[in-house]
């Protein structure tokens, strides 16, 4: 069964920082790119980063843009995000979610991280 | 940067009834490149469609997709009782390289 375990979020004052982890079991991590996708209480979605199977491509959304780095684990089945200088609008349940195919859509979701950004 | 808008905000609807959603984006997107989801409270989304029109794995039939260029359809043959949920649609850009549209909530009339 294809699971995916996100930890780390919590309560951190504005300009800190923190590290989400999101653990990858049941299919093989290394074949597949990964994405974060956050939700600000009551609303949409919003994507945050993307890291190919190799690290080789990691992209990021403006407004995270020099403050995230998405990274990954393949020997442990882990993704990564180190969240630094954290605003208020960064608080929002953070999914990892997996993605099989370039384009093809978000196949496999966490239960989300809750991020809380606030003094 | 592409902007995905989803239409009716709030869909009314009772258990049997068709239900059509829409996703219109600012510019023209590629099929391959559009992909909808749904979402229940308290719940990660869950993928429905992607490439326009291809089920997910285990997505019942009775949800469909279709459009093309800047209009996209998502239609629920048949509502049941596990339906009633946000929908999402989302498309891969340049920049950024995902987007989502503002979610359609479809609700029990």
């Amino acid at each position: 069964e294809v699971q995916l375990v996100e930890s780390g979020g919590g309560l951190v004052q504005p300009g800190g920082s923190l590290r989400l982890s999101c653990a990858a079991s049941g299919f093989t991590f290394s074949t597949y790119g990964m994405n974060w996708v956050r939700q600000a209480p009551g609303k949409g979605l919003e994507w945050v980063s993307y890291i190919s199977r190799s690290s080789n491509s990691i992209i990021y959304a403006d407004s995270v843009k020099g403050r995230f780095t998405i990274s990954r684990d393949n020997a442990k089945n882990s993704l990564y995000l180190q969240m630094n200088s954290l605003r208020d609008e960064d608080t929002a349940v953070y999914y990892c979610a997996r993605e099989p195919i370039a384009v093809s859509g978000l196949d496999y979701w966490g239960q989300g991280s809750l991020v809380t950004v606030s003094s | 940067e592409i902007v995905l808008t989803q239409s009716p905000g709030t869909l009314s609807l009772s258990p049997g009834e068709r239900a059509t959603l829409s996703c219109r984006a600012s510019q023209s997107v590629s099929s391959n490149y559009l992909v909808w989801y749904q979402q229940k409270p308290g719940q990660a989304p869950r993928l429905l469609i992607y490439g326009a029109s291809s089920r997910a794995t285990g997505i019942p039939d009775r949800f469909s997709g279709s459009g093309s260029g800047t209009d996209f359809t998502l239609t629920i043959s048949r509502l049941e009782p596990e339906d009633f949920a946000v929908y999402y649609c989302q498309q891969y850009g340049n920049s950024p390289r995902l987007t989502f549209g503002g979610g359609t909530k479809v609700e029990i009339k």
